[in-house]
């Protein structure tokens, strides 16, 4: 089946110590996003790339990057986790030109700071 | 600034009691209504998409409705199954990409 897988599931981290999470597709959808998801609270767009174009908003910390070596493959770096920045990562794709393409999610990376 | 509001912010029903959760939200011009069904420790599901006033649509048990400043998700007889976070999010006119989510409703079915 098509669909969108991150890894890990689960990631455990020391406080500074850097980390990358992945995500992958086999939709072959252009667009590809990076949400930051607290408990009970809504997901928060971090950034997307429409192709390889990168999009950052405008308030998501420096801390964090992402990459998309090519149209399967997109990873979220945090170069200094802290301790608030424990929360589920969830990678999502759609497909840019069909008017309202609902995206499609991953199940999540869980992250912990320690 | 694009807002998007939930309530209940959780909800128990017993197995049939049919109830519904409410969406309201301010946008400048919407271009679509999403909802999205979360089960714990997982992505969010895809369930609808609304894109003007009158519009409805059904899957299963659930019946989404739109009007110019909310939406609601009716759950028709509930079962266990359908406990989960549903989560509503718009996408405004002129953004092609982003969508702003509400934090979701937690709906709990007991047996």
């Amino acid at each position: 089946d098509a669909m969108v897988i991150q890894n890990p599931r689960y990631q455990v981290t020391q406080f500074g110590k850097p980390v990358t999470l992945s995500c992958s597709q086999t939709l072959n959808h252009n667009v590809m996003y990076w949400y930051q998801q607290k408990s009970s609270q809504a997901p928060k767009l971090l950034f997307h790339y429409y192709d390889k174009d990168f999009n950052n908003e405008a308030d998501t910390p420096d801390n964090f990057q992402s990459r998309r070596p090519n149209t399967s493959f997109c990873f979220l770096d945090i170069r200094s986790p802290g301790l608030g920045d424990a929360a589920m990562y969830l990678c999502a794709t759609s497909r840019s030109g069909q008017g309202n393409s609902p995206l499609h999610f991953g199940n999540g990376t869980r992250l912990t700071v320690t | 600034e694009d807002q998007v509001t939930q309530s209940p912010e959780a909800l128990r029903l017993q197995e049939g009691e049919s109830s519904s959760l409410n969406c309201s939200y301010t946008v400048s011009g919407l271009r679509g209504l999403f909802w999205y069904r979360q089960d714990p420790g997982k992505g969010p599901e895809f369930l609808f998409t609304l894109y003007s006033a009158g519009e409805e649509k059904e899957k299963e048990r659930l019946k989404a409705t739109l009007t110019k400043k909310e939406s609601f998700l009716h759950i028709t007889a509930p079962k266990p199954e359908d406990s989960a976070t549903y989560l509503c999010a718009v996408q405004p006119s002129g953004s092609a990409r982003q969508l702003t989510f509400g934090s979701g409703t937690q709906l709990t079915v007991l047996p």
